[in-house]
């Protein structure tokens, strides 16, 4: 199965800050990447696929970037309602498979 | 309004079966592939089987190939996952989700789905 790596595990930042998660597969997958939110006790959230394409509803502040197996995901001007985990996901090959998670805490 | 809901959760001893079900509403369940993703206690997601909108495709995770099987109940708006010779790593809250659109099979969740836990554990 591919192996998706993300980092860092976790990171502090305050609001109106911009940061940056990547994820790494272990294989090529084309822009068969996307990103999931997810808040303590809810269910995941596709925010972007297609390693950019921004999902219908969520902000602007929100984008994607990569192809082959290195993959970015940006938020700019950080919101209280951002502090998350944030998953990235292949979508290329089966079995799917996610990475470990970003947990963004308020610094 | 899309809904699935999540029901058939519960505590069983490990090698035991357990059934899942995902009740779907506000699409017409025949049209769109369905996934089933897992979360273990304060673990990330795992992505566990899909099933694809004609039955003809399924695929599963590694962790559990051979022991589960997903299926689906069109006329019934319902998808199932029938899990045999649980283990304790199997303990989880699990989730189901549709594809994004027809021919995009991006998971897309509910976002009032809680899922339905499943606790192995003699």
């Amino acid at each position: 199965a591919i192996q998706m790596t993300q980092s860092p595990s976790s990171l502090s930042a305050s609001v109106g800050d911009t940061v940056t998660i990547t994820c790494r597969a272990s294989r090529d997958i084309k822009n068969d990447l996307g990103w999931y939110q997810q808040r303590p006790g809810k269910a995941p959230k596709l925010l972007i696929f297609g390693s950019s394409y921004l999902q219908s509803g969520v902000p602007s502040r929100f984008s994607g970037s990569g192809s082959g197996t290195d993959f970015t995901l940006t938020i700019s001007s950080l919101q209280p309602e951002d502090f998350a985990t944030y998953y990235c996901l292949q979508n290329y090959y089966y079995p799917r498979t996610f990475g470990q998670g970003t947990k963004v805490e308020i610094k | 309004q899309v809904q699935m809901v999540e029901s058939g959760g519960g505590v069983v001893q490990p090698g035991r079966s357990l059934r899942l079900s995902c009740a779907a509403s506000g699409f017409t369940l025949s049209s769109y592939g369905m996934h089933w993703v897992r979360q273990a206690p304060g673990k990330g997601l795992e992505w566990v089987a899909f099933i694809s909108f004609d039955e003809k495709r399924t695929y599963y995770a590694d962790s559990v190939k051979g022991r589960f099987i997903i299926s689906r109940d069109n006329s019934k708006n319902t998808l199932f996952l029938q899990m045999s010779s649980l283990r304790p790593e199997d303990t989880a809250i699990y989730f189901c989700a549709k594809d994004l659109s027809f021919g995009s099979d991006w998971p897309r969740f509910d976002p009032r789905g809680q899922g339905t836990l499943v606790t192995v554990s003699s």
